[in-house]
């Protein structure tokens, strides 16, 4: 069975562009979840899906981050436009219930010069 | 809302010892803490669990131990090897959101 995949691992923008991340979770996981991990700081929540719908918004930083998850399937997290403070590792995790273990993907790292 | 906090940021020991990883939490009513293990450049992995149903819970070298009066859970690592270095996050949540720690970085030195 594939894990979560992440599109890309590396993204490298400058400040003011636009970066759009993709989620790819579990096939059959209905809750899907956004996470940041910023310079060597805990990694935070950002956002919860549950199917297409957002549960949970409340760790969005701001109005610059705009998450989808069109159909259910894969999420995209797209950050417009871009500011230093957004460098970091953005993680998508997946579960198939609530209280499960969630399944991280490995990753994108966003460098935002 | 929830508060993890996570001591200490980093821990060397040698080969063969034992590690003791400590969290504590804010908000009574998490009742699932799960730790993840990074190692460098690859995803959080789950490596024990532990539900507030219970006191502790044992896999092998690793087991999870749980106060909920004090609001504290510790992960203990025995007869530490190597591959076992890594980052160690714990978490704690009560409604799905995960709400981590700082994270500590163990080093096994050979």
């Amino acid at each position: 069975e594939a894990g979560v995949t992440q599109f890309p691992s590396h993204s490298v923008i400058e400040k003011g562009q636009t970066v759009t991340l993709r989620c790819d979770p579990i096939s059959g996981h209905d809750n899907l979840y956004w996470y940041r991990r910023v310079m060597g700081k805990e990694i935070k929540f950002l956002l919860h899906f549950v199917k297409e719908s957002k549960q949970d918004e409340s760790g969005m930083p701001n109005n610059r981050f705009l998450a989808e998850r069109t159909g259910g399937t894969y999420s995209t997290l797209k950050v417009q436009p871009a500011e230093l403070e957004d460098s970091g590792v953005y993680f998508c995790a997946s579960s198939q219930g609530g209280g499960n273990e969630q399944f991280f993907g490995p990753g994108t790292r966003l460098t935002v010069l | 809302g929830e508060n993890v906090e996570q001591h200490p940021s980093t821990l060397s020991v040698q080969e063969g010892d034992s590690a003791v990883i400590k969290c504590t939490y804010s908000d009574s009513a998490s009742n699932y803490f799960p730790w993840y293990k990074q190692e460098l450049g690859k995803r959080p992995q789950l490596i024990i669990d532990i539900r507030s149903n219970v006191g502790e819970k044992k896999d092998q070298r690793i087991a999870v131990t749980l106060n909920k009066t004090a609001k504290h859970f510790s992960l203990h690592i025995t007869e530490t090897q190597p591959e076992d270095s890594a980052v160690y996050f714990c978490a704690a949540t009560g409604f799905q959101k995960l709400v981590f720690g700082t994270g500590t970085r163990l080093l096994v030195s050979p």
